[in-house]
């Protein structure tokens, strides 16, 4: 089986800097991806990381670090278009390009 | 430009009535996807299909079903066994060439609600 957990909820002020943590447990493994939701929206792609390390684009970065099943998205110098729910997404080798999405974290970005 | 289009955007059910859910994509992409999202939760798989004419279920699939005809496009039917069906349903393509990240491309979604 398997599963990704994140936090619910993370708030934070325009300008500032976040970090929204993953952790999974998965029976097979081939790289954590990010998503971001907007409110009835469909989500998009952010970042990839197949390998351990941090992969960066624009304000946003993203890290892996396998021994530890563990991965964060960072996002810097924050706006309010920023608001939205991010998911972690977990692919499998078995599964194909199959994706197990965790349960989303909501940002929300105040002035 | 390219892109999933998913058709309704709203869509209603009576008790005991089958729906479908359309969804089109003019990417070329050979595998698509069809998701269901609740409020406040993640995306949960009800089927994949990798290529035309083959399809497999998600972790979901119970009380759905669905067809690969054609590469373009891969309808989703709810159907009547299906108790609990007022979700957010959400339909992806990705290109299945090449060992490395092929990112999901996601329409806007159809909201399904029982009347």
């Amino acid at each position: 089986g398997q599963s990704l957990e994140q936090p619910s909820e993370v708030t934070a002020v325009e300008g500032a800097i976040v970090q929204i943590n993953c952790t999974y447990q998965t029976s097979g493994f081939y790289g954590l991806s990010w998503y971001q939701q907007h409110d009835g929206g469909a989500p998009t792609f952010l970042s990839y990381n197949a390998l351990d390390g941090l992969e960066e684009t624009g304000r946003f970065s993203s890290f892996l670090s396998r021994s530890d099943s563990y991965g964060y998205l960072l996002l810097q110098e924050l706006q309010m278009k920023d608001s939205a729910s991010y998911f972690c997404a977990v692919r499998r080798v078995t599964g194909f390009q199959k994706l197990v999405f965790g349960t989303g974290t909501r940002l929300l970005v105040s002035p | 430009d390219g892109g999933i289009t998913q058709s309704p955007k709203y869509l209603f059910r009576k008790e005991g009535q089958n729906v479908t859910l359309s969804c089109e994509q003019n990417l070329n992409h050979d595998a698509m996807y069809w998701y269901r999202q609740d409020p406040g939760q993640g995306l949960r798989l009800i089927y994949y299909s990798q290529i035309v004419n083959d399809f497999q279920k998600g972790d979901i699939a119970e009380g759905y079903s669905v067809s690969r005809e054609k590469k373009e496009s891969f309808p989703l039917t709810v159907t009547s066994a299906q108790k609990n069906p007022t979700a957010f349903y959400l339909c992806a393509s990705s290109s299945s060439k090449g060992i490395g990240n092929q990112p999901q491309h996601f329409g806007d979604g159809t909201r399904l609600s029982i009347l």
